[in-house]
């Protein structure tokens, strides 16, 4: 049974960059069946896909934020992790980290959630 | 990106009660159709996935149909633990997109 975990600072000031780290149990961030993948939720909003890390490195990011975007994988302490730059009050959102399946695209496991406000 | 519209919003039933939501998409998603519940202060928990497969360890009271455009999640008797938020999702491309939720309350 695989666990995500979500941390990283949950106070983000505008105009810096969001970070955020996943690390998995019970399965690696190696495996090439598996889409490790970002999701948002403002708070009492619906959810929104951010992107995902596949094949060992390799991305596909939601366009309305690839601009600002990037996802990495850190193999040695199976973890993955997002950065988003210019932060904004927009980007404020309980982050959700999840595996999703490749072939069949729902997502399976889930992270608790971890709450970033974006505030001065 | 295709767009995810589901209905009702909210509703409020009994217990035993059946319980139908409809998410619709802006184009043929090929059942590439994913449920979710989200309870309150949780992660989402995917319920269904390619429009009708039951995910392990979810109770069979819930189910899901629909192809093309159009699919329906059913829950054939409400219980009070299936209190929360309910969203579709569609797997067909990306970006992902999911529905704006349904609300699922007892009466």
């Amino acid at each position: 049974q695989v666990q995500l975990q979500e941390s990283g600072p949950g106070l983000v000031k505008p105009s810096e960059t969001l970070s955020l780290t996943c690390t998995v149990s019970g399965g690696s961030v190696s495996s090439d069946t598996d889409y490790w993948t970002w999701i948002r939720q403002p708070p009492g909003k619906g959810l929104e896909w951010i992107g995902y890390l596949y094949d060992s490195g390799r991305t596909n990011y939601n366009p309305s934020l690839k601009s600002r975007l990037a996802m990495s994988l850190d193999t040695s302490k199976n973890q993955f992790s997002l950065n988003l730059t210019s932060a904004t009050a927009a980007d404020t959102a309980v982050y959700y980290c999840a595996r999703a399946k490749p072939m069949l695209g729902h997502l399976d496991s889930w992270g608790q959630g971890k709450l970033v406000t974006v505030s001065s | 990106d295709i767009q995810m519209t589901q209905f009702p919003f909210a509703l409020s039933a009994s217990v035993g009660d059946r319980v139908t939501i409809t998410c619709r998409a802006s184009q043929s998603i090929a059942s590439f159709l994913n449920w979710y519940q989200q309870k309150p202060g949780q992660a989402p928990k995917v319920l269904i996935y390619v429009a009708s497969n039951l995910q392990s360890g979810v109770p069979s009271r819930f189910s899901g149909s629909g192809s093309g455009t159009d699919y329906t999640l059913t829950i054939s008797s409400l219980q009070p633990e299936d209190v929360g938020t309910y969203f579709c999702q569609q797997s067909y491309n990306t970006p992902r997109t999911f529905g704006q939720g349904t609300r699922v309350e007892i009466k």
